[in-house]
Formats: structure tokens, sequence, C-alpha cells
């Protein structure tokens, strides 16, 4: 099964708007959850972070919420603009330093 | 400081060919991951090494695929008798690695293999 599991695939928002993705991870060791932002034709690049001993984490109008009861961490996107169109991956990481990325969510802001 | 890199940025090989893809890691990082992104697939884990030694190998399909790393400046992923379904982005990306906790991956910009 799927290690990390990512929805929605696709997030269509209108500018202005918020958006928010959600992931849920399968091992309950996972201590570290970030998030990366992929533009078109262009590596993955990390955007925020939080690790296990954190519920909440927010910078420059991101927001990253982890609920390790559940097994759920989310990113919320506040004030959307065009320029935050591009695919976004949670992942997860346990054993040491291998990362498990999610499947992505395909974020598209309409102006 | 130029990132991580990854040559070529594209290879077209024909079915059955080798093809070697390069890597140089950010210097000072001492953990390097190779990923293949498809559509299909995703971000696809495959090997990392740490200190030059390979500590993770199990997302590598066994057969044809090769990763080493013979010094800390690069790594290379071979693949033997390349297939059309192994056409995809390499990408390979380095980290510090403290203390053995997870730290930011710096991914370069790929290598786009295509297999006819």
């Amino acid at each position: 099964g799927e290690q990390v599991e990512q929805l929605p695939s696709i997030l269509r928002v209108q500018e202005g708007s918020s958006a928010s993705i959600n992931c849920t991870y399968e091992n309950s060791a996972s201590n570290y959850f970030p998030w990366y932002k992929q533009e078109p034709g262009e590596n993955p690049k990390l955007i925020i972070d939080i690790r296990s001993n954190m519920e909440r984490k927010q910078t420059q109008g991101l927001i990253v919420l982890l609920d390790k009861k559940a097994k759920r961490f989310s990113l919320h996107i506040t004030d959307t603009q065009p320029g935050d169109s591009a695919m976004y991956f949670c992942a997860a990481s346990w054993n040491n330093n291998r990362i498990f990325f999610g499947d992505g969510t395909q974020l598209v802001v309409k102006p | 400081n130029a990132g991580v890199i990854q040559t070529p940025r594209h290879k077209v090989t024909g079915k059955g060919q080798e093809a070697t893809l390069w890597c140089e890691p950010i210097s000072g990082h001492s953990a390097v991951f190779w990923y293949r992104q498809t559509i299909v697939q995703g971000l696809e884990f495959l090997t990392y090494f740490r200190n030059q030694a390979p500590i993770d190998d199990s997302g590598m399909p066994k057969e044809r695929f090769s990763a080493q790393m013979p010094n800390q400046s690069h790594s290379t992923l071979k693949i033997q008798s390349t297939q059309p379904q192994d056409s995809a982005v390499y990408l390979c990306a380095s980290s510090l690695d403290v203390g053995g906790s997870a730290e930011t991956l710096y991914f370069g910009s790929g290598t786009r293999l295509t297999v006819l």
C-alpha cells in the first residue's frame, strides 16, 4: 500500500481564496513532514516542513498542521495567487533519512 | 553554490542500450538520493547514500539498475538494457544529513531519459 497518501490530485481555486491539501501516512514512527513545490519544468523545492514535536507551523502565507494521532498532516495556502499554481508534494520520513513522497496535488489558481 | 548538478539534462537511448546518469551533490552534503519521476508513478524513491555508503536501495529495480558513489563529489545511476518503461525524469538530491535526522532535500534539475 501507499506509504503516504495525498489528496486531492487536482485542486482548482479562485485567486484570493485558500487552498488545502491533505496527506496521511502509515508509519507512526514518522517524525519529519516536508512539503515541496514543483513548478513546470523545474525541480521540487522545499517550501515548509514540520517535525513531530510541533502541531502547527506558519510561514509566509503557508500553514501546516500535524495530527499525529490521526497520522494526518495538511498544507493550507491562504490568499492564493496565480504564482502559487504548481504541483505540491507532501512527504514523510522515518527510517533515518529516507523520504517518501505523496503522489502530488496539481494546484490551479484561477485569476 | 551551483546546487545539485545533474548531467546530461536529456538522454535518448534505443531499447536495449545502456544509460549512465551523473549527479554532483552540493559540496558538504553527505546524503545523496536518487528518485524517478513519472506522471503515473509520481516521485518514486530509488536509492540513497550516506557518506558514500549505500544505505537503502530498496526502490531500485534489481536486475538492470545500479548506483554508485565512488567519491563525495559524484554519484552515478546506471541502467542496463534500457526499456521504454524506464523513460522518466531521474532526479538526484542531496542533504546535509545532520545527526541522522531528516533534512531538506535539494534537488537537481533532473535527467530526462527517453527510451525509444
